[in-house]
């Protein structure tokens, strides 16, 4: 199993520019979610997902759009970069959402907008 | 408000030595506590996951413990490696959030030879 993967790894954008972040899992997980991590804060949800054709908000949904037409795939795209939109995005998957599972976390996409 | 606190923001130990990493969060009770482990330029893994009923949870060298009188959480790291030098993240559910994970800032743990 490869787990959860995502790409690129990194990746610099000008303003206004629109560009997907790529996530995917071989773990039949119904669950999967975006999260934004920035210098000295935890974790914040972006968007989250739980099952084909299903997605919701998290915390920080502004500028994201997500869909999920396949269990494996989640991508995340960027309408309009801006640089408060510079971080580090993860993805992760569950087996199911429910509060007592454990998250898998990608590697992480580094992304940098000018 | 659902917040979780970490502290310190940062360690640094020596081979060998053992070390405590502390959590704070605000609101109880609370679905679970977890700790994640970060390498740099790495995914959180998952380290332990406590319910509000349990006091204490090992894996391997780590174990965490968790006070509800004082609304924290420790992780204890015992006989420190090279390896462990990572951020680590405590993590809170809470009952108001739905499954929602609220995460701490992390504590960035560097231990030297």
């Amino acid at each position: 199993n490869a787990g959860v993967t995502q790409t690129p790894k990194f990746q610099v954008l000008k303003t206004g520019q629109s560009m997907t972040l790529q996530c995917a899992q071989d773990m039949n997980h119904e669950y999967m979610s975006w999260y934004r991590q920035d210098p000295g804060m935890g974790l914040r949800l972006i968007h989250y997902s739980v099952g084909a054709g299903i997605t919701d908000q998290g915390e920080v949904p502004n500028g994201y759009n997500v869909s999920r037409s396949t269990t494996e795939d989640f991508p995340l795209r960027l309408l309009s970069a801006a640089p408060s939109q510079t971080s580090v995005y993860f993805c992760a998957s569950s087996p199911t959402g429910r509060s007592t599972d454990t998250q898998y976390f990608g590697p992480g996409t580094r992304l940098t907008v000018l | 408000k659902n917040q979780v606190e970490q502290s310190p923001q940062s360690l640094i130990i020596l081979e060998g030595k053992n070390c405590t990493l502390q959590c704070n969060y605000t609101v109880s009770p609370f679905s679970n506590l977890r700790w994640y482990k970060q390498d740099t330029g790495r995914g959180p893994v998952s380290l332990t996951i406590m319910t509000f009923s349990e006091n204490t949870k090992s894996n391997g060298r780590y174990t965490a413990t968790l006070d509800a009188d004082t609304k924290q959480s420790s992780l204890h790291i015992t006989a420190s490696q090279l390896s462990d030098s990572a951020s680590y993240i405590c993590v809170v559910t809470f009952y108001n959030a739905g499954n929602m994970l609220t995460f701490g800032g992390g504590t960035r743990l560097m231990v030297k030879p």
